[in-house]
C-alpha cells in the first residue's frame, strides 16, 4: 500500500521565522511529488517535483526532492500570517492512465504576529 | 485564471437520500477527480475519470457510488443511498496529460 508520510503534524512560529516540513514515502513506481495548500477548503497547487535535487522556488516558498532517500521538503523564509494553512504532500505513481493523488495527513502551520 | 467549480458548497440530506454533486471542471482538462475528505483526516481518492469512462476506483467507491459527464462540461458524483459515514468535504479535481491537479472548492455532504 502507498504510505506517505508528513512532519511534523503541527507547528507553530512567529512571523519572519524560517520553516521546514517535511514529507516522506513509500511507493512502488513512484511518479511524482507535489505539495498543496490548504486554508479554509480547495486545496491550491504549489509545486509539482519529479527530479531529484532540483530545488522549486516560488518566492518565499521552496521544496526540493531526493528520490533516493524518498522524501521532500517544503521551506517557507519570512513567515507570515497569510502562510497559516494545511500544507499537503501528495505522490502519484506510473502505470495505468490516471494519476490519482495519494496524500499525507497535511502539516499545520500557525504563523503568529 | 480558469479554475474548478463545485455546487453546491453544502448539502444538507437525511439518511438514505439520493445527493448529487456537481462540478465543472477547467474545461481543456481531460482528467477528473473525485476526493473526499472526512473532517479531521486526511484527502482519500474515490475515482479517476478519463475518456468517459472510470479509470480507476477505490474501495471506498462502492455500488452507491456512480460518477458521469452527461454534457461535456459538467461532472458528477451521485451517491445512491447516503450514509452517516459519507458525511465528508467531497473536492472535485482536473488536470491536463501531467500530474497537476487542480480541485475546486469542495462541497460539505452532510448526512443525518
Amino acid at each position: 500500500e502507498d504510505k506517505v508520510v508528513q512532519s511534523p503534524l503541527s507547528l507553530v512560529v512567529h512571523e519572519g521565522d524560517t520553516v521546514t516540513l517535511n514529507c516522506s514515502y513509500e511507493v512502488t513506481n513512484f511518479r511524482s511529488l507535489l505539495w498543496y495548500k490548504q486554508e479554509k477548503k480547495a486545496p491550491t497547487f504549489l509545486f509539482m517535483l519529479t527530479s531529484s535535487g532540483i530545488e522549486k522556488k516560488s518566492g518565499r516558498l521552496s521544496s526540493i526532492l531526493d528520490k533516493k532517500e524518498l522524501f521532500s521538503i517544503l521551506n517557507i523564509t519570512a513567515t507570515q500570517t497569510g502562510d497559516s494553512a494545511v500544507y499537503l504532500c501528495a505522490v502519484t505513481v506510473s502505470g495505468g492512465s490516471n494519476y490519482k493523488l495519494t496524500f499525507g495527513k497535511g502539516t499545520l502551520l500557525t504563523v503568529n504576529p | 485564471e480558469p479554475e474548478v467549480t463545485q455546487t453546491p458548497s453544502h448539502q444538507v440530506t437525511q439518511m438514505g437520500q439520493e445527493v448529487i454533486l456537481r462540478c465543472v471542471p477547467i474545461s481543456n482538462h481531460l482528467y477528473f477527480y473525485w476526493y473526499r475528505q472526512i473532517l479531521g483526516q486526511k484527502v482519500e481518492f474515490l475515482v479517476s475519470f478519463y475518456n468517459n469512462e472510470i479509470s480507476e476506483k477505490s474501495e471506498i467507491f462502492d455500488d452507491q457510488f456512480s460518477v458521469e459527464r452527461p454534457d461535456g462540461s459538467n461532472f458528477t458524483l451521485k451517491i445512491r443511498s447516503t450514509k452517516l459515514e459519507d458525511s465528508a468535504m467531497y473536492f472535485c479535481a482536473s488536470s491536463t496529460s501531467t500530474d497537476t491537479q487542480y480541485f475546486g472548492p469542495g462541497t460539505r455532504l452532510t448526512v443525518l
